[in-house]
């Protein structure tokens, strides 16, 4: 198993370019999240997703689209990118294990945008 | 919005010392889960807490979670350069989404050998 894979893993972009992300995961998990992991700020939550087809908003969605089309794939969307979406975004999976939700996350994709 | 503070931002300790990391939540928390993150890596989930006042060892790292289920700490026993990274406590609320969790800023440990 891969587990979470993410693509591409380094990427700088000009601002008002646009970028999709891939986030994908082997382990049938029908929980998918997208944070973004700036210094000093922890983790925040963008967009979610709890099944295919289903997605929903997070902390800190504005300037970011996802789409869920199949079960394994979780897509993160930039449509103009600005100098304040430099970041660090990690995806991560997790399925009920009982009443643990425990998260496993992908290498991450560092953003840089010029 | 809810909140989940963690306290320190760093932590600097000589090889052998003790370490601690607390968390707290501006609302009670159905649980809470701790991961750690090794520099340049991704967070990898250490362990979930649910019961009020519940208490789990894991070898030299203990977890506790509040009687109030607003605060919760991790304390590394004699630390080795190992434990080096930036520790995370993320909770999850009472009716909000399943799975959703909302992230400390985080404990950056950095261990002198």
């Amino acid at each position: 198993n891969a587990g979470v894979t993410q693509t591409p893993k380094f990427r700088v972009l000009k601002t008002g370019q646009s970028m999709t992300l891939l986030c994908a995961q082997d382990m049938n998990h029908e929980y998918m999240y997208w944070y973004r992991q700036d210094p000093g700020m922890g983790l925040r939550l963008i967009h979610y997703s709890v099944g295919e087809g289903t997605t929903a908003k997070g902390e800190v969605p504005d300037g970011y689209n996802v789409s869920r089309l199949k079960k394994q794939n979780f897509l993160l969307g930039l449509e103009s990118a600005a100098p304040s979406q430099t970041s660090v975004y990690f995806c991560a999976s997790s399925y009920p294990r009982g009443s643990v939700y425990e998260q496993f996350f992908g290498p991450g994709t560092r953003l840089t945008v010029l | 919005g809810q909140q989940v503070m963690q306290i320190p931002q760093y932590q600097h300790v000589q090889e052998g010392e003790d370490f601690t990391t607390y968390c707290n939540s501006s609302t009670t928390l159905s649980n809470i889960q701790w991961y750690k993150q090794r520099p340049g890596g991704h967070p990898v989930f250490l362990i979930q807490l649910v019961k009020s006042g519940e208490v789990k060892k894991q070898k030299r790292l203990t977890f506790q979670f509040g009687e109030a289920k607003k605060n919760s700490s991790l304390h590394i026993t004699a630390t080795q350069t190992t434990d080096v990274g930036t520790y995370f406590c993320a909770g999850s609320t009472y009716g909000g989404s399943q799975g959703n969790l909302i992230f400390g800023k985080g404990t950056k440990l950095s261990v002198k050998p």
